[in-house]
């Protein structure tokens, strides 16, 4: 059972354009909402989180989405450039020291010149 | 501030032998979580420890251990090697608390 679905699976977008990624959860004890960023050759970077408690969160061109009665999350990166070029994972956390990071499976990002 | 280290950071055995995985976490991180990433199943979560403790577990075989030094750095080892078990395999540090997980450039395991 796949507990955090993640779309789309490839993604394209042209320079100076806005890519969305979207995941849905399914376990309400979810509280910790993280996005990673992997370049080929290197472990994931962690890019921007939230909590429940918010609605959305900004941090330079990159913002999260979300909606807890849907439990949906998205990322969107405004202003896409060629360097945004990798793959995107969504994450899921539990609260308490049980709590391991359950991953989507990725979209790959291409932001075309 | 140095990250995460990962030694060996590519690997090459034969099935049926051992292998054992090294992870120097941030410095006063005492978690540290192991992960496998396959294209097919993706990021996978195996087990994280804590002050020399495991405290959580993923759905892996017995096959796959792991444990965790006083100083902190951690190794995963995994007997028996199988075809299966090629991946990339990467360790993460955090503080403990719910501030996020650094990840090391993993080590490439290829059984063949």
């Amino acid at each position: 059972q796949q507990q955090v679905k993640q779309s789309p699976q490839s993604l394209i977008v042209q320079k100076g354009g806005i890519s969305i990624i979207n995941c849905a959860y399914e376990n309400t004890a979810f509280d910790y909402f993280p996005w990673y960023q992997q370049f080929p050759g290197k472990g994931p970077a962690l890019l921007i989180a939230i909590r429940p408690d918010v609605s959305e969160k900004k941090e330079g061109r990159f913002t999260i989405s979300f909606n807890k009665s849907a439990k949906q999350f998205s990322l969107h990166i405004m202003d896409s450039q060629p360097g945004d070029s990798a793959t995107y994972f969504c994450a899921a956390q539990r609260g308490g020291s049980q709590g391991n990071l359950i991953f989507g499976k990725g979209t790959k990002l291409s932001v075309k010149p | 501030k140095a990250g995460v280290t990962q030694t060996p950071r590519y690997l090459i055995k034969t099935r049926g032998q051992q292998v054992t995985l090294s992870c120097s976490p941030i410095s006063g991180h005492r978690s540290v979580s192991w992960y496998q990433q396959t294209p097919g199943q993706g990021l996978q979560f195996l087990f994280e420890y804590f002050s020399e403790t495991q405290r959580n577990k993923g759905n892996f075989p017995g096959r796959f251990s792991g444990r965790q030094f006083s100083n902190s750095r951690s190794e995963m080892n995994v007997s028996t090697l199988e075809l299966g078990d090629s991946a990339l395999y990467l360790c993460a540090s955090s503080s403990g608390g719910r501030d996020g997980y650094t990840f090391g450039s993993g080590t490439r395991l290829t059984v063949v």
